[in-house]
């Protein structure tokens, strides 16, 4: 139940396209849903985030999409670039705030 | 402020020796979590800790580690007795705890490769 679960492990798309992200909970004590860029050799760093109260967060090229009644919530990076080539986690934590617990991380690659 | 800073950024050792590694927050953080990470992995949580106080640690982390914060700053994890399958990045990260969200700052890491 503390699970978070991540799709697709990995993503190719053109420079421009539209990468989407999913994640899935089940625990609905959770309250609290970041994504999260890791780049190699660097530690993960805060990207956006959201709370159930709301379907949808965008910041930038970013946009989180979120489904309380499905569990599940998901990343869009609109107009992506080479740059954003990265790791994508998404996580979860309660209102007691706490630990973060990850998803298994998706390896984005935007080609030229 | 710099960030969050561990040390050292890169550890081998050899099977069987104790290691440690410091992590030192953001200074007006006062929470301040440890991470474990493998190859294509999540960061997967083995403990934090609220000032001095170490409020939570992962059912999965085995008594061979041990972590502290003993002035509520800066934080050592050691590993005892190191075993291959303890060969990971281990994470640190920091936050400013207060009801709502729980934002992490993360360290860039101390890998270890234990021979």
């Amino acid at each position: 139940q503390q699970q978070v679960k991540q799709s697709p492990q990995s993503l190719i798309v053109q420079k421009g396209g539209i990468p989407i992200i999913n994640c899935a909970y089940e625990n609905t004590a959770f309250d609290y849903f970041p994504w999260y860029q890791q780049f190699p050799g660097k530690g993960p760093a805060l990207l956006i985030a959201i709370r159930p109260d709301v379907s949808e967060k965008k910041e930038g090229r970013f946009t989180i999409s979120f489904n309380k009644s499905a569990k599940q919530f998901s990343l869009h990076i609109m107009d992506s670039q080479p740059g954003d080539s990265a790791t994508y986690f998404c996580a979860a934590s309660g209102s007691a705030g706490g630990k973060l617990i990850f998803g298994q991380g998706t390896e984005l690659s935007v080609k030229p | 402020d710099t960030g969050v800073s561990q040390d050292p950024r890169h550890k081998i050792t050899k099977r069987g020796q104790n290691v440690t590694f410091r992590c030192d927050p953001i200074s007006e953080h006062n929470r301040l979590y440890w991470y474990r990470q493998t190859l294509g992995q999540g960061p997967e949580f083995l403990t934090y800790f609220q000032n001095e106080a170490q409020l939570e640690k992962s059912r999965l982390l085995s008594d061979r580690f041990s972590a502290e914060r003993p002035k509520g700053s800066f934080s050592t994890l050691e590993i005892q007795r190191t075993e291959q399958g303890d060969s990971a990045m281990y994470l640190c990260a920091s936050s400013f705890a207060y009801s709502g969200a729980n934002v992490l700052t993360f360290g860039a890491g101390s890998r270890l490769t234990v021979l």
